[in-house]
């Protein structure tokens, strides 16, 4: 079993409409729970960081962790083609240094 | 602000040579740590350095090695290249006490012929 699984997509949806996106894990240990946007031929770029269960929003965008169900989304509100970019989870033990990375959702938004 | 610089953008060797990436951190990072991500894929992460030691290594094998400089700076050696390390090399700064919070560079694209 794969300790992040991820849906590759390539998902495309009409502007203004919400976006969800997914992540399940195994890893129990699993402490820190991320969101990194990356857009074509750039390096991720941090969207999102929380390390308990329940939901944390940032203007568009809110992320919500159940640790009990072992899932991670993120919500993307009137998403704008500027949005569009792959989207990739991330989780991290708490005293580790690496990132656990998902494959990253490829998300297009059309106007 | 000059966020993270890597060099060279672009890379292309052939199969058992030997390879050096550069990485310069975010202006007040002490951190910095390196990952892989082939295409299609989300970033693998190879090692941190902090205060110019090793903190952390993953799942890669001792071909690849790295340094970490006085200033921060960083450098990522591959030897003996596989037609598999092809790949987009990341570079991403912190500080040691915010790891999860990382500020990526563009990476270099490394293609191995």
């Amino acid at each position: 079993q794969k300790e992040v699984e991820q849906d590759p997509g390539p998902l495309s949806v009409p502007e203004g409409a919400i976006v969800s996106l997914n992540c399940t894990y195994s890893n129990s240990a699993f402490q820190y729970f991320m969101w990194y946007r990356q857009y074509s031929r750039k390096g991720p770029e941090l969207l999102m960081y929380t390390y308990s269960s329940g939901n944390k929003e940032d203007g568009r965008f809110t992320a919500q962790v159940d640790k009990s169900s072992k899932y991670i989304s993120l919500f993307i509100r009137d998403s704008q083609p500027s949005d569009s970019a792959t989207y990739l989870c991330a989780f991290r033990i708490q005293g580790a240094q690496k990132l656990v990375f998902g494959q990253g959702t490829r998300l297009t938004i059309n106007p | 602000d000059a966020g993270v610089t890597q060099s060279p953008t672009h890379l292309i060797k052939t199969r058992g040579q030997q390879v050096t990436l550069r990485c310069s951190p975010k202006s007040g990072h002490d951190t910095v740590s390196w990952y892989q991500q082939a295409l299609g894929q989300g970033p693998q992460f190879i090692f941190q350095y902090y205060e110019e030691e090793e903190r952390q290594r993953g799942n890669f094998p001792d071909r690849f090695s790295g340094h970490q400089f006085p200033n921060y700076s960083s450098e990522l050696n591959v030897n003996a290249l596989l037609l598999g390390d092809s790949a987009l090399y990341l570079c991403a700064s912190s500080l040691a006490a915010m790891t999860g919070k990382l500020f990526f560079g563009s990476g270099t694209q490394l293609s191995v012929l």
